[in-house]
């Protein structure tokens, strides 16, 4: 079984640009979750998706960042502008379906550094 | 609110030699508790994970955990450590009534001496 594919690997930008990171998450998984785990710390649950609709944003800086899934499976998070503090590892995960007590399996991640 | 709380930022242990790394948490209701390691480069792998029953609970790689309500905590374990098992370890914790999100803990890097 493939896993939770993730791209680019790296990403080196400067602040104020913009930059996209791409998910594609196990097959048949309806659930997929970005987090954000800046050096040092656990990661953040940015926002939650099941099948193609927002289940959780609430940790998503809006006024920067925007996620989409459009047909349910593959997704997209965006950054414009990046600040310097937007480095980090970005995460993708899915599960089979949503609950408590269901592990999420996780994508190699995307470094993010921003000069 | 839930939180996760690992005491160790470095846990170093010699090869052959049990190991313990330490989670507690705090929750309002019933704590679901799961166990990630994470290798350079590469993302959380899970390891175990506690819901209900029995509070030792075995999961890969010969790691286990024991789930202790009274103290409020979830200790991994192994009885005899290898070199291989040296990477950061994320305890995490989801609250039925907070949702299904994790939590995670900030981290414990596990060195495995030889």
């Amino acid at each position: 079984e493939a896993g939770v594919a993730q791209s680019p690997r790296y990403k080196i930008i400067e602040k104020r640009q913009s930059v996209a990171f791409w998910c594609n998450p196990i097959s048949g998984h309806a659930t997929l979750y970005w987090y954000q785990q800046i050096l040092g710390q656990g990661p953040k649950l940015l926002i939650q998706f099941q099948n193609n609709g927002v289940v959780d944003d609430s940790q998503l800086p809006k006024d920067r960042f925007s996620a989409e899934r459009l047909k349910g499976v593959d997704s997209t998070l965006k950054i414009q502008p990046a600040k310097l503090e937007d480095s980090a590892v970005y995460l993708c995960a899915s599960s089979l379906v949503p609950g408590v007590y269901n592990e999420q399996f996780f994508g190699p991640g995307t470094r993010l550094t921003v000069l | 609110a839930q939180s996760v709380a690992q005491p160790e930022d470095q846990v170093n242990v010699a090869e052959g030699n049990p190991l313990t790394v330490k989670c507690t948490y705090s929750v309002s209701g019933n704590p679901y508790l799961f166990w990630y390691v994470q290798y350079p480069n590469r993302g959380l792998q899970f390891l175990l994970k506690y819901i209900t029953g029995d509070n030792l609970v075995k999961g890969s790689y010969g790691f286990e955990a024991e789930f202790n309500k009274s103290q409020t905590s979830f200790h991994l374990k192994k009885p005899s450590a290898l070199v291989s098992d040296s990477a950061l370890y994320f305890c995490a914790v989801r609250d039925f009534n907070y949702g299904q999100n994790f939590v995670f803990g900030p981290g414990t890097r596990l060195s495995v001496l030889p």
